[in-house]
């Protein structure tokens, strides 16, 4: 069975930095593409940028390029999301998605349960 | 890269069927035969109800269906149900292994 766990809940202060996880199992993690979403409270899902575990290509969403990076660890199946100096901005569920073919980057089939980061003072 | 515009909400009653819209450009939807649709109920990850277009996964109720014209997306739930009240989303391949989202619609089963 197909699995994504990501890691758990976070609480932040502006300025800090963090690096959240999503782990995959039940499939060849390499040979798959892994995206990142972000669902702000209320309102909808954001596509931030996608890794490819094969090669750690990284393709980011212009809305967030230069704001998040995304990357990877093939050897534990591992993706990451982190943030150098996050904002109340940044509150938000965050979900890693995976597409149903291995080595194409079409829209996700499986998700994660989802991390959610809150960045207050 | 813009959102794909969906109607902000539909409703419907018990047995009926709805529509879902889903308008990209031809950048996205119009170029690929990968759109993907989601339901998310409060509090829960999104869960995938059709991939490329028409095809469902196992396990979906055969009651959700999707097609393509163009540039338009559009998923059919018919036979409405109470427990298919919820959030939907679609999501396009857009080139270059990008994603774009849909704004989401609110179905209320009335």
């Amino acid at each position: 069975e197909v699995q994504l766990v990501q890691s758990g809940a976070e609480v932040k202060k502006p300025g800090e930095s963090l690096k959240i996880s999503c782990k995959g199992s039940g499939y060849s993690f390499n040979n798959y593409w892994i995206g990142w979403v972000r669902q702000m409270p209320g309102k909808g899902l954001e596509w931030m940028g996608i890794i490819y575990l094969g090669d750690s290509d990284t393709r980011y969403s212009p809305s967030f390029q230069g704001q998040v990076t995304i990357s990877a660890d093939k050897s534990i199946n591992t993706a990451y999301l982190q943030w150098s100096s996050l904002k109340a901005s940044d509150t938000a569920m965050y979900y890693c998605a995976r597409p149903a073919r291995s080595g194409s980057a079409t829209p996700p089939t499986n998700w994660g349960q989802g991390t959610l980061v809150t960045v207050s003072s | 890269q813009s959102a794909l515009t969906q109607p902000a909400s539909v409703s419907g009653s018990p047995g009926q069927s709805i529509t879902i819209s889903c308008t990209g450009t031809s950048s996205d939807v119009g170029s690929y035969n990968l759109v993907s649709w989601y339901q998310q109920h409060p509090g829960k990850a999104p869960k995938v109800m059709i991939y490329e277009v028409t095809k469902r996964p196992s396990g979906v109720s055969n009651r959700f269906s999707g097609s393509k014209s163009g540039n338009t997306a559009s998923l059919t739930i018919s036979g409405l149900q109470a427990e298919d009240e919820a959030d939907y989303y679609c999501c396009s391949y857009a080139g270059s292994s990008t994603w774009v989202f849909g704004g989401g619609t609110k179905l209320t089963v009335l």
